[in-house]
């Protein structure tokens, strides 16, 4: 079966442009979510979606936007990039939004997408 | 979600068996403790999670103590492969809520040949 998968896995914008980044999750997995890894540090939370809505939001600016399709790929948005937004990229999913104790809660990660901006 | 404590580094010699710790006294009785690792470069991989019995897998044992307040990641035949930064985060599931993963910065395991 395929994992949570990313596109593109790498690549590199101008300070000011917009960017998209797109997730297809674990096949069956309702919910996506975000993450910002910058050098150094451990993954960051953006956004989480489930069936189309948002259901959480970390502590990112309103440049960074996101939504869900009806096939529950997400695209991750961008708007006028700055060079601190350089990370790595990273969606997860998971089957469920609120399971309780089953296993349909482990959230699985894709391999991320890295972008670099100059 | 509560707060962990890890140690930065940690060395292991191959084919020993590596024994991570992780600190999470502030836990709360609804509060997983899962593992992730993750390889340079690569997505966090999920390792194994628990409540409160201790839990085994294909990749690795976690031990949880009696009162929650830590636990410790087994590998019990380390590789060179399991060279990564190893992320231990506790995790509620709350009704309705975001479920964002809280990472720490994680024990950088090195497996020294």
């Amino acid at each position: 079966d395929a994992g949570v998968t990313q596109s593109p896995t790498h690549l590199i914008k101008t300070r000011g442009q917009h960017v998209t980044l797109r997730c297809s999750p674990i096949s069956g997995h309702k919910s996506v979510s975000w993450y910002q890894q910058v050098l150094g540090q451990g993954p960051q939370f953006i956004f989480q979606y489930y069936e189309k809505e948002e259901r959480g939001r970390g502590n990112f600016p309103d440049r960074f936007s996101a939504r869900q399709f009806p096939n529950y790929s997400s695209e991750l948005n961008v708007n006028a990039l700055l060079l601190g937004d350089s990370a790595l990229y990273l969606c997860a999913s998971r089957q469920f939004k609120d399971p309780g104790q089953g296993v349909g809660n482990t959230i699985y990660f894709g391999e991320g997408s890295w972008l670099t901006v100059v | 979600d509560a707060k962990t404590t890890q140690p930065t580094s940690m060395d292991c010699a191959e084919g020993r068996a590596a024994n991570l710790p992780c600190n999470h006294s502030t836990i709360s009785g609804n509060e997983y403790v899962y593992w992730y690792r993750q390889i340079h470069s690569q997505g966090p991989q999920y390792i194994i999670h628990g409540l409160k019995n201790n839990e085994t897998n294909e990749m690795a044992s976690l031990i949880i103590t009696e009162d929650r307040k830590s636990s410790t990641l087994i590998l019990p035949h380390a590789t060179l492969r399991d060279t990564a930064v190893y992320y231990c985060i506790v995790r509620a599931y709350s009704g309705g809520g975001a479920d964002g993963l809280t990472f720490g910065k994680g024990t950088h395991l090195i497996i020294q040949p």
